[in-house]
């Protein structure tokens, strides 16, 4: 089936540390997928970080990038150097582009940095 | 910009009891969503609609009734609580006819049942 794995949490790093949080996904019944990272920061709601449709291309956003793999299937959040504020849940989620209403969500990864 | 709200905030029913959570959007966007996410677990989709009017059901309808009687409105009912049943519910809108659609998403609704 379709399916979406990544890093369990929580992670937790110090400020200005590289962080990476793995996502891998299961694409059987979608024929063209596309990866999403949603964030959700302390008392805020969900919100976009950084989305890509296309296999092979990276997205980027707020210092995070993500490049679509399709040889591995996965899609992995890199930063260089995280800061404080950076602290919040993090959700990969696996959407097609023929159906709107089609999106698997990760469990999401809990992400603390520290100062 | 616009904004999603969602009442109640809180929502602490009883046992089959019926309880139904509301949800606005102010982006004139078509598609609205419901989703369903119990602790340290992901979303799961319980209804969405296209359009005014219209009700399609996710992977977790059983239990729900949901209602679109304007654009800007989604409607949730849980149809008969569950005891002990403790989870968030999200509502989101999205424009319609792309797959890959960012979803904007409110602050959600958490539901207690004692």
């Amino acid at each position: 089936g379709d399916s979406v794995t990544q890093t369990e949490g929580p992670v937790t790093v110090s400020e200005s540390e590289s962080l990476i949080i793995n996502c891998t996904y299961s694409a059987t019944s979608i024929a063209y997928p596309n990866l999403f990272w949603y964030v959700r920061y302390p008392g805020e709601g969900l919100q976009l970080l950084l989305k890509v449709i296309t296999a092979g291309q990276k997205g980027s956003s707020r210092g995070f990038e993500a490049t679509y793999n399709k040889e591995t299937t996965s899609f992995h959040l890199q930063k260089a150097s995280v800061q404080e504020s950076d602290s919040a849940v993090y959700y990969c989620a696996l959407g097609d582009v023929g159906d709107n209403s089609k999106l698997i969500w990760g469990l999401g990864t809990s992400l603390v940095v520290n100062p | 910009g616009g904004i999603i709200t969602q009442t109640p905030k809180f929502l602490i029913g009883q046992e089959g009891q019926k309880l139904t959570l509301k949800c606005q959007q102010n982006f004139n966007h078509d598609t609205m969503y419901w989703y369903r996410q119990d602790s340290g677990k992901g979303l799961r989709l319980i209804y969405y609609s296209i359009t005014e009017n219209d009700l399609q059901k996710g992977d977790l309808s059983e239990g729900y009734d949901a209602s679109r009687e304007k654009k800007s409105s989604f409607s949730l009912t849980v149809t008969s609580a569950q005891k002990n049943e403790m989870a968030v519910f999200l509502c989101a809108s999205s424009i319609t006819g792309t797959g890959y659609a960012e979803q904007f998403f409110g602050p959600g609704t958490r539901l207690t049942v004692l």
